[in-house]
């Protein structure tokens, strides 16, 4: 089956850009999403980009897809103290209908 | 973008009791439903797939009979989790999409607790 993949952990300074990657399998993805869940919350959907874009940038957000080695990466510009979750990837394969979410990667933002 | 509302959002109930879960797609019409399960510091995993008027289809390891969906209209879906005991505490999220290549647009997420 489907299957996505990310680092588990991730540390960062504060100011610095943090970048998340992600690796899936499924060649019939029609979207590629990036969620963040803080502590005890529900899923926030951050940005999400089209399988035939190759970028998508969106205030601090800039997200990188290369389709022909299926990796998915988020990159957050100055990263804040509130930035500190667990992001997921996520791969909306169209012919299955369904949604598959990657390991998801907590993200420690140092002061 | 679109809004799907789930709640309640925290549930504690006795084991061997159930609990239902809605989850309302408040401005689209939400033919096909996904119902998520993650357990603590893990990713979300797919229980179900349904189709509004048609039967859940079910993913590999999770029993039919206790976790019960009903997808009767457009914009609403439950999940019932029967019988439940302390084993089925998780975290509960819904998403639903309209038409086919279409993005899906999650609920906030329910955490059951059993006790």
């Amino acid at each position: 089956g489907e299957d996505v993949e990310q680092s588990l952990f991730l540390s960062v300074r504060e100011g610095d850009s943090s970048v998340i990657n992600c690796t899936y399998t499924d060649s019939s993805s029609t979207y590629l999403y990036w969620y963040k869940q803080e502590p005890g919350a529900g899923l926030q959907l951050l940005t999400y980009i089209f399988s035939n874009m190759d970028m998508k940038q969106d205030q601090r957000l800039t997200v990188l897809l290369n389709k022909k080695d299926k990796h998915l990466s988020l990159r957050i510009a100055d990263t804040q103290t509130g930035d500190s979750a667990i992001y997921f990837c996520a791969d909306h394969s169209g012919g299955y209908q369904k949604v598959t979410f990657g390991t998801g990667t907590k993200l420690q933002v140092i002061p | 973008g679109a809004v799907v509302s789930q709640h309640p959002s925290r549930v504690i109930c006795k084991s061997g009791t159930s609990v239902k879960i809605e989850c309302r797609s408040l401005d689209f019409q939400a033919t096909t439903m996904f119902w998520y399960r993650q357990f603590p510091k893990q990713s979300l995993m797919l229980m179900a797939t349904s189709n509004e008027g048609s039967k859940a289809t079910y993913e590999q390891g999770v029993e039919k009979d206790k976790f019960l969906i009903n997808h009767a209209s457009l914009t609403l879906s439950t999940l019932t989790v029967t019988s439940a005991h302390p084993e089925d505490s998780s975290f509960y999220i819904c998403s639903g999409k309209q038409g086919t290549n279409t993005e899906a647009f999650f609920g906030q997420g329910t955490r059951l607790t059993v006790v």
